[in-house]
């Protein structure tokens, strides 16, 4: 069966630090991978998805960036954090080509002092 | 550009009473159309898709290429499906980008 595990599950970084979250899938292969951010009144906004290693759309312009540095690993990184980056964090996987459901991350939750 | 519509932040019923939570979409092509849901402290999960054309949980959607709608419907609301609705959207032309609403936090009252 497949698993997705997003790490860590709470942090709280100063503003100007750098940031990394990692999400993993296990147990399929060339998954589409998902980053959103998910805020009260704005739903879940998609930061960026990947079809594929070193393949990475970016949804909308931001401080933040994306990299699939492997099949089933995805990281969303900061060079220095804003306070407007705080938030709720979410990774998601899907099957490629079938279009099939998403399955969810446990969500990170950011908050930047 | 791909975008899905939930005007509705919050519906608030009692039980037993009907509910409908309106979904309404913009696509070029033919979409796909996914309802989500997510229960307090739980993962977001998926509730239904328009291609299963089933009831989950006596909960079902229709999909309305005419009026762009994938409006969620129950004849009878339990105080359990309190929780959020979020639509989603993905498709071909899109390139597998899925897209989710603003969400519907759905509230039943006993």
């Amino acid at each position: 069966s497949q698993t997705i595990h997003q790490w860590p599950a709470t942090l709280v970084q100063p503003v100007g630090s750098p940031l990394s979250l990692e999400c993993t899938v296990e147990g399929t292969s060339n998954p589409n991978l998902y980053w959103y951010r998910q805020a009260a009144g704005r739903g879940l906004q998609l930061l960026f998805y990947s079809v594929g290693i070193g393949q990475i759309s970016s949804e909308v312009p931001q401080n933040l960036s994306a990299s699939r540095p492997q099949d089933r690993q995805f990281i969303l990184s900061s060079k220095k954090l804003l306070l407007s980056d705080s938030g709720f964090y979410l990774c998601a996987w899907s099957f490629g080509d079938k279009r099939t459901e998403a399955f969810f991350g446990q969500g990170t939750r950011l908050t930047v002092v | 550009a791909q975008r899905v519509t939930q005007p509705e932040k919050l519906l608030s019923v009692f039980k037993g009473a009907p509910v409908e939570l309106k979904c309404n979409y913009s696509y070029s092509g033919s979409p796909e159309l996914f309802w989500y849901v997510q229960y307090s402290r739980q993962r977001l999960q998926l509730l239904l898709r328009h291609i299963s054309r089933e009831s989950i949980k006596g909960f079902t959607a229709d999909l309305n290429k005419g009026e762009t709608s994938f409006h969620l419907k129950k004849p009878f609301a339990q105080e359990e499906d309190s929780a959020m609705y979020y639509c989603a959207l993905t498709g071909k032309s899109s390139g597998d980008k899925l897209t989710f609403g603003t969400g519907t936090r759905l509230a039943v009252r006993p």
